[in-house]
């Protein structure tokens, strides 16, 4: 079964990086997922798509403090020089065929 | 630029019809894998239905059977027609489109439609 786990909470003061992690079911390891963020009151935002390899594609606009890597059968996303309005929750996807998955999404305070 | 823009959302009692349109702009509708997600209140992001490109159609085991997706591709529109809708169906519904060469790296999102199902 197709299952992306991910941590409730994380926080960080402003300025610093922060590493978020993603982790993909075994036997799911290669698969590639997406990073979405969505501040308070929006809708979602694609981040990027994260291969099993590291690399990524980012979407339009997204600054260069957001990258994503890989190790096995976790992605992480990190962002540095935390800003206010990267407060936000953060949700990982991924899918195959006929089915799409979110993992539970990481709630990230900035101090 | 690519655009997704929902409506139809709105107030329906349990075990009634509604169906929520995703109009689309800067791009084909019926050329990429188009997806249905919500959200409910407080809660994360749940994947509800996709339709590929080449027509087939997939739900979540949530609403198989009650839900449709579909498209109208004169009006480049998407569409969700929910009946025999629950409490627990009640949520913020996004329309969201997989990247090209992908069936399911959504890269691009509508701002959501409300559907509040109660009596």
């Amino acid at each position: 079964q197709l299952v992306l786990t991910q941590s409730p909470s994380a926080s960080a003061s402003l300025g610093a990086s922060v590493k978020l992690t993603c982790t993909l079911t075994s036997g799911h390891i290669s698969y590639a997922i997406a990073w979405h963020q969505q501040q308070p009151q929006k809708g979602p935002r694609y981040l990027m798509k994260l291969n099993s390899d590291g690399s990524h594609i980012k979407g339009d606009g997204i600054p260069d403090r957001f990258s994503g890597s890989s190790s096995g059968a976790e992605r992480y996303l990190t962002i540095s020089s935390l800003q206010s309005e990267d407060e936000a929750d953060y949700y990982c996807q991924t899918w195959g065929t006929g089915i799409l998955v979110f993992g539970g999404g990481t709630k990230l305070t900035v101090l | 630029e690519v655009q997704l823009v929902e409506s139809g959302g709105g107030l329906v009692q349990p075990g009634g019809s509604l169906r929520l349109s995703c109009a689309a702009s800067g791009f084909i509708v019926s050329s990429n894998y188009m997806s249905w997600v919500r959200q409910a209140p407080g809660k994360g992001l749940e994947w509800v239905s996709v339709i590929y490109s080449g027509g087939s159609t997939y739900y979540a085991d949530s609403v198989r059977g009650r839900f449709t997706i579909s498209r109208d591709n004169s009006k480049n529109t998407l569409y969700l027609q929910m009946n025999s809708l629950r409490a627990e169906d009640t949520a913020v519904y996004y329309c969201a489109r997989a990247m090209a060469g992908t069936s399911g790296c959504f890269d691009s999102w509508g701002q959501g439609t409300l559907v509040t199902v109660s009596s």
